[in-house]
């Protein structure tokens, strides 16, 4: 079966400073793995992706993110936070050889980032 | 469209009556997508759509849910005889395909209360 797991509900930095959002994740075989965040009042927008290759993802807004497949986790940075970066951050795994197209997402981090 | 459309945005209904909410996807979308998110919670797969058919269901919560989609565009989630568990925000989202590593567009959601 397939899961992700985010373990921190929240995460707060100071403007300027880096941050992490911590994922990690379980599939069968080799997965795809998505960040999307969501801001207040506006719908989930797509970040980034890993299907393969490159271990070091780059997406939008500056973010990036890294998989690791020892460790099994796929972590999303930034390295110098913004305050407008504040909303919340959901990771979403899909195994490509697990027999259906669903994409699982995780509980979601939200992310404060103070002035 | 340009984006994908959920109606109504907002729905106030009392326990034991039926509710349908709607959603239109991105055209040329063969994908369709619809999750439930809780109050702060995460989100929750219900079901996808390949087409017009669903090869996946298993996040239907109970017999009381069920989607549909026809014209491989518009499709319509059915909640009969609501009770209070029900009320969260349900998403659409949708991808040009079903299978690789396919971005989802999301809705800005139909948020449903049950009272």
């Amino acid at each position: 079966a397939q899961s992700v797991a985010q373990p921190e509900d929240q995460v707060n930095v100071a403007e300027g400073n880096p941050l992490t959002v911590k994922c990690t994740y379980s599939v069968s075989g080799n997965p795809y793995l998505f960040w999307y965040v969501q801001y207040p009042n506006r719908g989930l927008q797509f970040l980034l992706k890993y299907i393969t290759g490159d271990n070091l993802v780059k997406g939008s807004y500056g973010f990036e993110a890294e998989f690791n497949k020892s460790q099994t986790s796929f972590h999303l940075k930034k390295p110098s936070a913004l305050v407008s970066d504040s909303a919340l951050y959901f990771c979403a795994v899909r195994g490509p050889t697990s027999g259906t197209y669903k994409y699982i997402f995780g509980t979601g981090t939200r992310l404060k980032v103070l002035a | 469209g340009a984006g994908v459309s959920q109606s109504p945005s907002n729905k106030v209904t009392e326990k034991g009556k039926d509710v349908e909410l709607r959603c239109d996807p991105i055209s040329g979308h063969t994908a369709l997508y619809w999750y439930r998110q809780r109050l702060g919670q995460g989100l929750e797969f219900l079901i996808y759509f390949q087409g017009n058919s669903a090869p996946d269901k298993s996040g239907l919560p109970s017999d009381r849910f069920s989607a549909e989609r026809t014209g491989e565009s518009v499709s319509t989630l059915t909640i009969q005889r609501t009770q209070q568990e029900d009320s969260a925000v349900y998403l659409c989202a949708s991808s040009l395909l079903a299978a690789g590593a396919n971005v989802l567009t999301f809705g800005a959601g139909s948020r449903l209360t049950v009272l």
